[in-house]
């Protein structure tokens, strides 16, 4: 049963980049989308983008301009960088694989348990 | 920005019926997915393609959907549904969540 695991420093600095890993286990990456979501505290959950396990990405229209994903297949594991992050960018990190029937649209059927990133000098 | 409403909370008594809707425009030629998340837990698929139970979600959680608001229903609440209930949608591309509704069981 696959299993993904978000990991990656738990504070990070006003201006500077957050980067995040999400270690797949169990199964293979190739065919899959993968993606990441953010929660802040005591709010709802964000699409932040996805990324094709060739490394082709899509992001959310209001994070793109800061945001990049990448891919290590060899690894089990895809990343997430966001620069010049701010305290509104403080919230628990999800990765979290996407699954479809062909033609239609894809839904997230695993997720990892979250991480948590705190933004603050 | 495409914008998915939620009732911020329902609260239910042990037993009763849950009804959570999801509405937002043209949500009738899209599917809907649900999730929920308990307390202190990351989400976990429910609902897929508005109607469809992943293998392992107890058949007293139903999806539907009428015109464009989409509607998840527990049945026979029970204390552990005690959660909080996002519908999930794609519009060009890009994946966007409801407001999130938070299931008190009384």
């Amino acid at each position: 049963q696959v299993q993904l695991q978000e990991s990656g420093p738990g504070l990070v600095k006003p201006s500077g980049t957050l980067s995040l890993t999400c270690t797949v286990s169990g199964d293979s990456m190739n065919d899959y989308y993968w993606t990441w979501v953010r929660q802040p505290p005591g709010r709802g959950l964000e699409y932040i983008g996805y990324i094709y396990y060739i490394g082709s990405t899509k992001y959310n229209p209001s994070l793109e301009s800061r945001v990049t994903m990448s891919v290590d297949t060899s690894k089990n594991e895809f990343s997430l960088n966001l620069s010049s992050v701010t305290a509104a960018d403080t919230a628990v990190y999800y990765c979290a694989r996407l699954e479809r029937l062909p033609g239609w649209s894809y839904y997230m059927d695993v997720w990892g348990k979250g991480t948590t990133v705190t933004v603050s000098s | 920005s495409y914008v998915l409403t939620q009732p911020p909370s329902v609260s239910v008594a042990p037993g009763e019926a849950a009804r959570i809707s999801c509405g937002g425009d043209n949500l009738g030629t899209t599917e809907v997915h649900w999730y929920q998340q308990s307390p202190g837990q990351a989400p976990v698929l429910l609902i897929y393609y508005d109607t469809h139970r992943p293998s392992g979600i107890p058949e007293r959680f139903s999806g539907s959907k009428s015109g464009d608001t989409a509607t998840l229903t527990i049945s026979r609440v029970e204390a552990g549904d005690e959660a909080d209930y996002y519908c999930q949608v794609w519009d060009s591309s890009t994946g966007f969540f409801g407001t999130g509704t938070k299931v008190s069981v009384l």
